[in-house]
């Protein structure tokens, strides 16, 4: 069985302020991981996503998230948040990229200027 | 190359009534996958079609069915609608490969309300 667990429904940063989200996860298998953001009213976008090749993994918009197995996390990081970066961001673990993915409950992340 | 998309954009019904939700997947894709994301919460998976047969099934009731046609373009059917039907109802595709390392895109939504 697979699950995600999101920590902080709602995170507030400054602008230029680090931004982290976090995502843990349980998987009997070697999972893939995902993260996507989905802004007012529109579907999701992927980000990043973790297929077993590199732990550090950099997708769009200047977000990066690194694969910890021992710990079980796959946190999503960006050094420098800004006003537009102000969305809902969605952590999902699958057993394949075609397969089903098993969502978070998400964290809204606000941008304060 | 065109995305994932979804058609209606917004969709009211009356409780009890039938729906019918369309979905074109992305060029290329052989693979259609239906989410429910209920208001606050994270999608949830519904099916997923891969040459047109059934390939996996959430934790949904009968009265969600669904269809993928030669073309890969699919439907989400929904019976006897209920109140928590309410959501937004997300389509996506993907390419399925022997390494299944694909990802799947998301098209924009349905919004349905249900009275």
């Amino acid at each position: 069985a697979q699950s995600v667990t999101q920590l902080g429904s709602h995170v507030s940063v400054s602008e230029g302020a680090l931004v982290l989200l976090r995502c843990n996860y349980s998987s009997s298998v070697p999972p893939y991981l995902f993260w996507y953001v989905q802004y007012p009213n529109q579907g999701l976008q992927l980000l990043l996503k973790y297929t077993s090749a590199a732990t550090l993994v950099k997708g769009i918009n200047g977000f990066e998230a690194e694969f910890k197995k021992s710990e079980t996390s796959f946190h999503l990081t960006k050094p420098s948040a800004h006003m537009s970066d102000a969305a809902e961001y969605f952590c999902a673990v699958s057993r394949g990229g075609t397969y089903k993915y098993i969502f978070g409950t998400g964290t809204r992340l606000k941008v304060l200027a | 190359e065109t995305g994932v998309t979804q058609s209606p954009t917004h969709l009211i019904k009356t409780r009890g009534q039938q729906v019918t939700l369309r979905c074109s997947s992305q060029s290329g894709h052989n693979t259609v996958s239906w989410y429910q994301q209920a208001l606050g919460q994270g999608p949830q998976f519904i099916f997923q079609y891969y040459r047109e047969e059934e390939n996996g099934r959430g934790n949904f009731p009968p009265r969600f069915s669904g269809l993928q046609f030669p073309n890969y373009s699919s439907e989400l059917n929904v019976n006897a609608l209920e109140l928590d039907d309410s959501a937004l109802y997300l389509c996506a595709s993907s390419l399925a490969t022997a390494g299944g390392t694909d990802t799947q895109y998301f098209g924009p939504g349905t919004r349905l309300t249900v009275l």
